[in-house]
């Protein structure tokens, strides 16, 4: 098992553009997630989906958008970037939502200038 | 608001010496307490706690949890350099709800 990979791990955008970070689960998970890691402030839920086609919001949902077209795939787009989402980006998958343990992937480093 | 609250922000210590990491929680049905670790890529998972009172060991890092006050310690004995890393705490509620994450707890220990 790969476990949960994402790419790319380091990427830089410029004010404006778009992108989208990649994450996949071989583990058959049906919970995914993404968090954003801010020095001070911990991890912060952006999107999380809990199977294919389901998705919900968040604590920080405003300037992503996700969609989960199958178990594996949950991308992460970005729509028009700002320096407010410099940041580190960490998907991570479950079994189950919530109360088991959650696998966490190596993370995408992101600057925006 | 459901929250969890970590204390302290960061702490620097000495080989060999022990630390206790305190995490405290205010959330709606409550189901679970998480401890990981993060060096410095991902987390890597320590300890689920479910139950009051039931240490969980794994050789020098322990954790239990007290329900009735609303919070888990996670305690590491005999402090080594490889310690240092930030420790998060999470909780897990009931029902199709995400974890609720603490600020985590920066810990460097140095020789």
């Amino acid at each position: 098992n790969a476990g949960v990979t994402q790419t790319p791990k380091f990427q830089v955008l410029k004010t404006g553009q778009s992108m989208t970070l990649q994450c996949a689960q071989d583990m058959n998970h049906e919970y995914m997630s993404w968090y954003r890691q801010d020095p001070g402030m911990g991890l912060r839920l952006i999107h999380y989906s809990v199977g294919a086609g389901i998705t919900d919001q968040g604590e920080v949902p405003n300037g992503y958008n996700v969609s989960r077209s199958t178990t594996e795939d949950f991308p992460l787009r970005l729509l028009s970037a700002a320096p407010s989402q410099t940041s580190v980006y960490f998907c991570a998958s479950s079994l189950v939502l919530g109360s088991v343990t959650q696998y966490f992937g190596p993370g995408t480093r992101l600057l925006v200038l | 608001e459901d929250k969890v609250v970590q204390s302290p922000l960061s702490l620097v210590v000495h080989e060999g010496d022990t630390v206790t990491l305190n995490c405290s929680y205010e959330v709606t049905n409550f189901r679970s307490l998480l401890w990981y670790k993060q060096e410095k890529k991902a987390p890597t998972f320590l300890f689920m706690l479910t139950s009051s009172g039931i240490e969980k060991k794994s050789g020098r890092l322990s954790s239990i949890l007290d329900k009735k006050e609303l919070f888990s310690i996670l305690n590491i004995t005999a402090t080594q350099t490889g310690d240092s890393a930030v420790y998060l705490c999470a909780v897990g509620r009931s029902g199709n709800t995400p974890l609720v994450f603490g600020k985590g707890t920066r810990l460097s220990v140095i020789a």
